[in-house]
């Protein structure tokens, strides 16, 4: 599995972008780039996830480098509540491989969005 | 939107019992379910995956007679801690995911051992 490098942590003041990094240099052309967050005593919540071009939802979004080597979560205008821990993730695509489907998460990046 | 239901929230079991955790999909039926063990102040750790009607595949390093996982149906996983010990003490987590594409996690378990 790819792994990815994640800041340990980050501050943000309320109100502002919020734009977590993430390096994932060994990924390979068919594996996904996921994002999740948990929050404290909480099971993790689904951002938002992409392959090669960026992605926008109602939460949040992902910037994918051209060599894909690199990607940036942003979270346009960041609020107390979205203070948690932020996990980029590179998921597998290879249905014959032994690991297809799992989400194997570091450390993440604590993110404290302050007033 | 895709609902995973974890139960109970939390347990408090004495030394040497057994404790089962159900993961139900609620509004879509969940071809694999995962189960994670987060220690505090770490990251999840994956302990197995399982789909529906066949043997559960244990990562390495989790012993699978202690943590007995049944995946009966495409909407009900169960993970059973037997003879907890207070090492067990942890937070579990389950994940459903719908054709391999698209991950929802419960609520989680604390358990604590005593």
């Amino acid at each position: 599995d790819a792994k990815t490098t994640q800041p340990t942590s980050m501050d943000c003041a309320e109100g502002r972008a919020a734009n977590l990094p993430c390096n994932h240099s060994t990924i390979s052309g068919n594996e996904y780039v996921y994002w999740y967050r948990q929050i404290h005593s909480q099971g993790p919540q689904y951002i938002i996830h992409g392959l090669k071009n960026n992605e926008t939802n109602e939460m949040a979004s992902l910037i994918i480098t051209e060599d894909r080597k690199s990607s940036t979560l942003i979270l346009p205008h960041a609020t107390l509540r979205d203070t948690a821990v932020y996990y980029c993730i590179v998921r597998p695509n290879n249905a014959g491989g032994t690991s297809y489907g799992k989400l194997t998460f570091g450390q993440g990046t604590i993110l404290t969005v302050h007033p | 939107g895709a609902v995973v239901s974890q139960h109970p929230s939390w347990v408090i079991c004495k030394s040497g019992t057994s404790v089962k955790i159900e993961c139900r999909s609620l509004d879509f039926q969940a071809t694999t379910m995962f189960w994670y063990r987060q220690f505090p102040k770490q990251s999840l750790m994956l302990m197995a995956t399982s789909n529906e009607g066949s043997k559960a595949t244990y990562e390495q390093g989790v012993e699978k007679d202690k943590f007995l996982i049944n995946h009966a149906s495409l909407t009900l996983s169960t993970l059973t801690v037997t003879s907890a010990h207070p090492e067990d003490s942890s937070f579990y987590i389950c994940s459903a995911s719908k054709q391999g594409d698209g991950y929802t996690f419960g609520s989680g378990t604390r358990l604590t051992v005593v």
